[in-house]
């Protein structure tokens, strides 16, 4: 069963706005990772947060993270049109594998 | 350093065909995962391995799919015979942690077209 889900599945800002998209989960989690995915390519590794922390920043990313309501954000300040791309989390547990939920798809348009 | 490469990019099959996708993980990483997008859902695990073992194939749908890693290094993913419902994206990734926080790096994915 799907562990993240995103939240909105899609989003058009104009360059330079900020994004923000949303993730919750169903089970208790070790950590949180976001990855990107642009058309074609594979998934890559932006940003990982613990349950222990509540906020983490990487450049122009900012990462949230609220256990009690099991939920996460991602927020890209100042976008560009390369940051056009599908955005997933995933969740790590116990075990080794992540769980990936289906993704915000964000257009940046010029 | 090579990253993850999969092979091949696309494959376009018929129905009841049999097909059998390729990862080379990067090289030291001895975990090794596929996990599959259909049609925009949720990229969904299939299974993994640490080394040449099985550590958890929980996510395979059911016995037309067989994973291998040969000598704990690349790793195929047959599919025999093949239904419509099994095309998709199939992504590898591997890794080098073995647990608590655990960054993958994945391929560029294969994309499967069953007709």
């Amino acid at each position: 069963s799907q562990q993240g889900e995103e939240d909105p599945q899609a989003l058009s800002i104009q360059e330079g706005e900020n994004a923000t998209m949303n993730c919750s989960y169903k089970t208790s989690i070790n950590n949180l990772q976001w990855y990107r995915q642009n058309s074609g390519r594979g998934l890559v590794h932006l940003i990982l947060i613990r349950s222990n922390e509540r906020e983490k920043h990487s450049g122009r990313l900012r990462v949230t993270l609220d256990t009690s309501k099991k939920s996460s954000s991602l927020l890209i300040t100042a976008s560009r049109a390369a940051d056009t791309a599908s955005y997933f989390c995933a969740t790590g547990g116990s075990e080794y594998k992540l769980s990936f939920g289906a993704g915000t798809t964000v257009t940046v348009r010029a | 350093e090579a990253g993850v490469t999969q092979f091949p990019s696309h494959s376009v099959i018929e129905k009841g065909q049999t097909v059998t996708l390729r990862c080379d993980p990067i090289s030291g990483h001895d975990n090794l995962y596929w996990y599959r997008r259909v049609m925009g859902k949720e990229i969904k695990f299939l299974l993994h391995f640490v080394k040449e073992s099985k550590q958890d194939e929980s996510g395979m749908p059911n016995n037309r799919f067989l994973a291998e890693r040969t000598g704990g290094t690349y790793s195929t993913l047959k599919v025999q015979p093949a239904e419509l419902e099994d095309s998709g994206v199939y992504f590898c990734a591997s890794s080098q942690a073995k647990s608590g926080a655990n960054v993958l790096t994945f391929g560029a994915g294969s994309r499967l077209t069953v007709l």
